[in-house]
């Protein structure tokens, strides 16, 4: 059985510019939500996809937008890169939307 | 709202000596409540849920609906209790956990 894995694990962009996350659920979850975590802060929710559908969303503009995949892996995208996106992105993956998550190690976002 | 509150951003105690870590909450109906702890270079894992009233690695929690609160405890601390910890909540059957921003936990021996 394998974990949560997200990839890549460090990234550095440039303000105004745009990128991609992604995540592979454990196996057999077909559940995955996504976190924003600021530097000394705890994780914040950004939005949850079930079965391919957006399945709840956090206080975040629209440029924070989601997929999910039919392996049910997922994609967190940010368009128009702020300063202040820059955190640790965590995906979790859970079967059926229960809160027995298991959380990825993250991707550490530097916006420049 | 709903809000998570951990009082204490640092907390160090010495090894054998009890722990509380606070957790206070705010939420409007029946809330599920959590803690997740982080080790040093691991990734965040569920420690344990209130619906659960299980004790995992000696600690425990009660939830305090009167005083809205989810504290932690363990009786006689060890050194591989050194971790973040973070309380978090969530509604019945809702998608979202709302986490505190977490207390590290430093155990001196």
């Amino acid at each position: 059985e394998t974990g949560v894995t997200q990839s890549p694990t460090h990234l550095i962009k440039t303000r105004g510019q745009q990128v991609t996350l992604r995540c592979s659920s454990q196996s057999g979850h077909n559940t995955v939500s996504w976190y924003q975590q600021a530097l000394g802060q705890g994780p914040q929710f950004i939005f949850q996809y079930y079965r391919e559908e957006e399945n709840g969303r956090g206080n975040f503009p629209p440029r924070f937008s989601g997929l999910q995949f039919p392996n049910y892996s997922s994609e967190l995208n940010v368009n128009a890169l702020e300063l202040d996106d820059s955190a640790l992105y965590l995906c979790a993956s859970s079967l059926e939307a229960t809160h027995g998550y298991t959380f990825g190690s993250g991707t550490r976002l530097t916006v420049v | 709202a709903q809000r998570v509150t951990q009082p204490e951003k640092l907390l160090s105690v010495f090894k054998g000596a009890p722990v509380e870590l606070k957790c206070n909450y705010s939420y409007s109906g029946s809330p599920e409540l959590f803690w997740y702890v982080q080790y040093s270079r691991q990734r965040l894992q569920l420690l344990l849920r209130h619906i659960s009233r299980e004790s995992i690695k000696g600690f425990t929690a009660d939830l305090n609906k009167g005083e809205t609160s989810f504290h932690l405890k363990k009786p006689f601390a060890q050194e591989e209790d050194s971790a973040m910890y973070y309380c978090a909540l969530s509604g019945r059957g809702a998608q979202k956990l709302v986490f505190g921003q977490g207390t590290r936990l430093t155990i001196n021996p």
